[in-house]
C-alpha cells in the first residue's frame, strides 16, 4: 500500500513566521503535489512536481515555494505566513505512468496562523 | 466560471434510496475523469475511475457525457457508510497535467 506521509497533523504559527510542510512518499512515485482545501473552494493545487529538483506552479503559487531534492521528499514553503493562509494542506503522489492514476493522499496538515 | 462544478448539497436521503450527482467541466480539452470520496477529518481517496462507456462498480454508476461536459455518479440501496463528501475531478492532457477538484456534494445517508 501506498504511504504518503506528512510531518504535522495540526500546526499554529504566527504570521511572518516561515513555515516549512513536509511530505514524503515510499513508492517511488515521480509526481507529487500540494493542494489546499478551504471550505466552499475545494482543493486547488499550490505546486507540483514531475522529478527530483523539477518543480511548476499550480493554480495558486503566490506566497509559496517548493523543493524537491530527493525522489520521495517534497517540501512546501511558506516565505511569511500570512492569516489567508490558515488552511487544510494535503500532499499527494502518483505514478508517471499516465494522467489516469489516481493520486494518493496523505491525511493532511491543518495549518493555523494567528 | 469554475473548472469543474458541482452542486454542494447537502442531499439527505434514507437508506435504501438510489441518489444521483452531476458534475460539470468548462475544459473541452479534459480527458480524465474520476470520483474521489472524502470522509469528514479524512483525506481524500479514489472512488472509481469515469470511463467513456460508461462503468459501474457494485452500487456505484459512473457516466461520461462528453458532448455537454458532464459526469454523473450514480449509487444505488444507499447506505449509512456512503455518508461523505463526492469529489468530481479531471485531467487535462494539454497544458498542465494536474488532477482539478470539484468543490464535492455532500450526501448524508439517514437511517
Amino acid at each position: 500500500d501506498v504511504k504518503v506521509t506528512q510531518s504535522s497533523r495540526y500546526l499554529v504559527k504566527r504570521t511572518g513566521e516561515k513555515v516549512f510542510l513536509e511530505c514524503v512518499q515510499d513508492m517511488d512515485h515521480e509526481n507529487m503535489f500540494w493542494y489546499r482545501q478551504d471550505p466552499g473552494l475545494g482543493l486547488r493545487l499550490i505546486y507540483f512536481s514531475y522529478d527530483v529538483k523539477m518543480k511548476e506552479k499550480g493554480d495558486i503559487p503566490e506566497g509559496y515555494s517548493v523543493s524537491r531534492e530527493k525522489k520521495e521528499r517534497f517540501s512546501l514553503i511558506l516565505e511569511s505566513a500570512s492569516t489567508n493562509q490558515t488552511s487544510m494542506y494535503l500532499c499527494a503522489s502518483s505514478p508517471q505512468t499516465g494522467a489516469e492514476e489516481p493520486l494518493h493522499f496523505g491525511n493532511g496538515t491543518r495549518l493555523t496562523v494567528t | 466560471r469554475k473548472e469543474v462544478e458541482q452542486d454542494p448539497g447537502p442531499f439527505n436521503v434514507p437508506e435504501g434510496a438510489t441518489v444521483a450527482f452531476n458534475c460539470t467541466y468548462s475544459n473541452s480539452a479534459s480527458q480524465s475523469f474520476f470520483w474521489y470520496r472524502q470522509d469528514c477529518r479524512k483525506e481524500p481517496k479514489l472512488l472509481m475511475s469515469v470511463y467513456s462507456s460508461g462503468n459501474e462498480d457494485g452500487r456505484f454508476t459512473a457516466q461520461l457525457n462528453r458532448a455537454s461536459q458532464y459526469i454523473s455518479l450514480l449509487i444505488r440501496d444507499s447506505k449509512l457508510s456512503d455518508s461523505a463528501t463526492y469529489l468530481c475531478v479531471v485531467n487535462r492532457r494539454t497544458g498542465r497535467r494536474a488532477l482539478t477538484f470539484g468543490s464535492g456534494t455532500r450526501l448524508q445517508v439517514q437511517p
